[in-house]
């Protein structure tokens, strides 16, 4: 089993519609949480993090943390074009330095 | 541009031969780490430095590969005798330890190719 699970996709959305985009995790010990986005030929983006569970929000985006399942998720609102990226979760270990990161979802908003 | 600068963006060589990759972190990152990327998959990490000194390595690690922060600034990886599973994209992040569990940031990555 990997330490990081993510559904690869291909998700493919109308321009406008809420995204919601989902990790799981085994390991208990896992404690600061990020999402990247990659545009095709270029390196992860970071997008957001958090060490808590609960949700967080930074404009159009709200990362979620339920440590109690395991289970991480990006949510995005009023999807745009530009947003058509392949996203991933990482997650380290209070610590660590080491991130293990998810296969990553790739999103494609239609306009 | 202050971000995380590799060199070359895209590299091609022939089965066998050695490669070197270059790094700059965020000039204020002490810790800086390499990855590797392959097609459909998220990045691997490979290895760890804080200030010069190398910190943790993956087993992803062979022999053939080494990586070096003789400064405590840049960054090198080399490859030794590279094989066909070379191939991938190898990813450079820094962050601070200022403070304590902050974000890696990553640059554009090399994309290494084995003809």
């Amino acid at each position: 089993q990997k330490e990081v699970e993510q559904d690869p996709g291909p998700l493919s959305v109308p321009e406008g519609a809420i995204v919601s985009l989902n990790c799981t995790y085994s390991n208990s010990a896992f404690q600061y949480f990020m999402w990247y986005r990659q545009y095709s030929r270029k390196g992860p983006e970071l997008l957001m993090y958090t060490y808590s569970s609960g949700n967080k929000e930074d404009g159009r985006f709200t990362a979620q943390v339920d440590k109690s399942s395991k289970y991480i998720s990006l949510f995005i609102r009023d999807s745009q074009p530009s947003d058509s990226a392949t996203y991933l979760c990482a997650i380290g270990t209070q610590g660590a330095q080491k991130l293990v990161f998810g296969q990553g979802t790739r999103l494609t908003i239609n306009p | 541009d202050t971000g995380v600068s590799q060199d070359p963006r895209h590299k091609i060589t022939k089965r066998g031969q050695n490669v070197t990759f270059r790094c700059d972190p965020i000039s204020e990152h002490n810790r800086l780490y390499w990855y590797r990327q392959t097609l459909g998959q998220g990045p691997e990490f490979l290895t760890y430095f804080q200030n010069e000194a190398q910190l943790e390595k993956s087993r992803l690690l062979s022999d053939r590969f080494s990586a070096e922060r003789p400064k405590g600034s840049f960054s090198t990886l080399e490859i030794q005798r590279t094989e066909q599973g070379d191939s991938a994209m190898y990813l450079c992040a820094s962050s601070t330890s200022r403070f304590s569990n902050q974000p890696q940031h990553f640059g554009d990555g090399t994309r290494l190719s084995i003809l």
